[in-house]
């Protein structure tokens, strides 16, 4: 069965700072990676989505990195903001549609 | 964003209710997909469908009852649920087949089952 971790479970760190998120997947076979932000209550967005023949991707501040042959991907954020506070998700898409979850990273940027 | 609305946003029901969610996605895609979100737990894939087909189940309880009566909308039936029901139901679309796949997600519903 296909399982996705990702730690740590929650993360506060002061504003300004950079920061790694991990994702692990158990299954190198995949598709494609994504990382999602989710607000409290809300729907999930996606923030950068890594092809299985890619390396990484870079958005803005964030950049993913993906090495399936280890079955790991990080999610760097430079310079983080308080607006950055959300639950950050790894998805892991396997043959055709099927999409696996972590249960998230919740960051908190104090001010 | 509103390219994925569900409808309603917050929902509370009594176990011997029948209440319906609905998801509307904007987007052209051709397949859209249920899933049941819980607190501390994984984003569980609910139901799958494509082209207006469902191909996936994955395992859900029959008192929760999917329709796709085309590829813009679908529905969640509920009835008969249990207290552990309640949590956040996200319904997501996609466009299969281009490669780059990613979902689009709705705001949810939160659902609370007393």
């Amino acid at each position: 069965k296909q399982e996705v971790t990702q730690i740590p479970a929650a993360l506060s760190v002061p504003e300004g700072e950079n920061l790694v998120l991990n994702c692990s997947f158990t299954d190198s076979a995949i598709y494609n990676l994504q990382w999602f932000r989710q607000d409290p209550g809300k729907g999930l967005t996606s923030l950068l989505l890594i092809q299985s023949s890619q390396r990484e991707q870079t958005s803005g501040r964030l950049n993913a990195s993906l090495d399936k042959s280890s079955g790991r991907s990080t999610l760097y954020i430079a310079a983080s903001q308080p607006g950055d506070s959300a639950t950050y998700l790894c998805a892991v898409l396997y043959n055709f549609n099927k999409f696996y979850f972590g249960s998230g990273t919740k960051l908190n940027v104090k001010p | 964003e509103t390219g994925v609305t569900q409808t309603p946003r917050h929902l509370v029901m009594g176990m011997t209710n029948k209440k319906s969610l609905k998801c509307e996605q904007h987007l052209g895609h051709n397949a859209m997909y249920w899933y049941k979100q819980s607190a501390k737990k994984p984003l569980e894939l609910m139901f799958v469908y494509n082209f207006k087909e469902q191909t996936e189940n994955n395992s859900v309880p029959s008192r929760f009852s999917p329709e796709c009566p085309n590829s813009s909308h679908l529905f969640l039936h509920l009835h008969t649920l249990q207290p552990e029901d309640s949590a956040l139901y996200l319904c997501a679309s996609s466009q299969v087949g281009q490669g780059a796949e990613t979902q689009y997600f709705g705001p949810g519903t939160r659902l609370l089952v007393l």
